[in-house]
């Protein structure tokens, strides 16, 4: 079936660095591809999504592309920020399964000063 | 916010009882989708509800049941509550055309935390 792994955490940055979250999924169609963030004591909020091979999403400074050749959606942001400590979860949906997300296990990420 | 309204927030009750969340979608929303986040399963599809019909099955157990009302909003029911039962319970909406293929982006509510002592 189909399936999300991501890179387990935490992850502990210092405040600028670069952030990677990896991401690889498992599907039987062509999928769309999500990252969701969740900040403490909130739901989820979406931060990206890509719905087709090498489309790129990017918010807030935050991107991921499709790769179909790697079966990938790798998480990226130049310089974090300390507002950027939360748990990220990276997610699949595939069009004809009317829509339902498969989720990885989450990645929670620490941003230090 | 997103727009999507869950309620109650947190509920704490016993083995053995039965409770209900409630969950109202973004307005124009026809699907909710309602997910499962817990420690040791990580976030898990439940149920899907299409303009009051259900439209697709997760991992919910007999003991759960939901309904989508003709306003749009949603129950999900918990029956016969288990310690494992614990969990924050998500409601997500969308605008899915159902029978295009194409799929939307959801939008989740706060969540409501269930605590089974």
């Amino acid at each position: 079936g189909n399936s999300v792994t991501q890179m387990e955490g935490p992850v502990t940055l210092s405040e600028e660095a670069f952030l990677t979250i990896n991401c690889t999924y498992t599907a039987t169609g062509y999928p769309s591809l999500f990252w969701y963030v969740q900040y403490p004591g909130e739901g989820l909020q979406l931060l990206l999504k890509a719905t087709k091979a090498d489309d790129k999403g990017s918010n807030k400074g935050f991107e991921a592309t499709y790769r179909k050749e790697t079966t990938s959606f790798h998480l990226e942001k130049g310089s974090v920020q300390v507002s950027d400590s939360a748990v990220y979860f990276c997610a699949l949906s595939e069009r004809n399964q009317g829509g339902k997300l498969i989720f990885g296990q989450g990645t929670e990420l620490s941003v230090k000063p | 916010d997103s727009g999507v309204t869950q309620t109650p927030k947190h509920l704490i009750t016993a083995t053995g009882q039965r409770v209900t969340l409630r969950c109202s979608p973004r307005s124009g929303d026809l699907s909710v989708y309602w997910y499962q986040q817990s420690l040791d399963q990580g976030l898990q599809f439940l149920i899907q509800y299409y303009n009051g019909e259900e439209r697709a099955k997760g991992n919910i157990l007999e003991r759960f049941s939901a309904q989508q009302f003709p306003d749009l909003h949603s129950e999900l029911n918990l029956s016969s509550l288990e310690l494992g039962d614990s969990a924050l319970y998500f409601c997500a909406s969308s605008v899915v055309p159902v029978g295009t293929g194409l799929t939307d982006t959801q939008y989740f509510g706060p969540g409501t935390r269930l605590t089974v002592l």
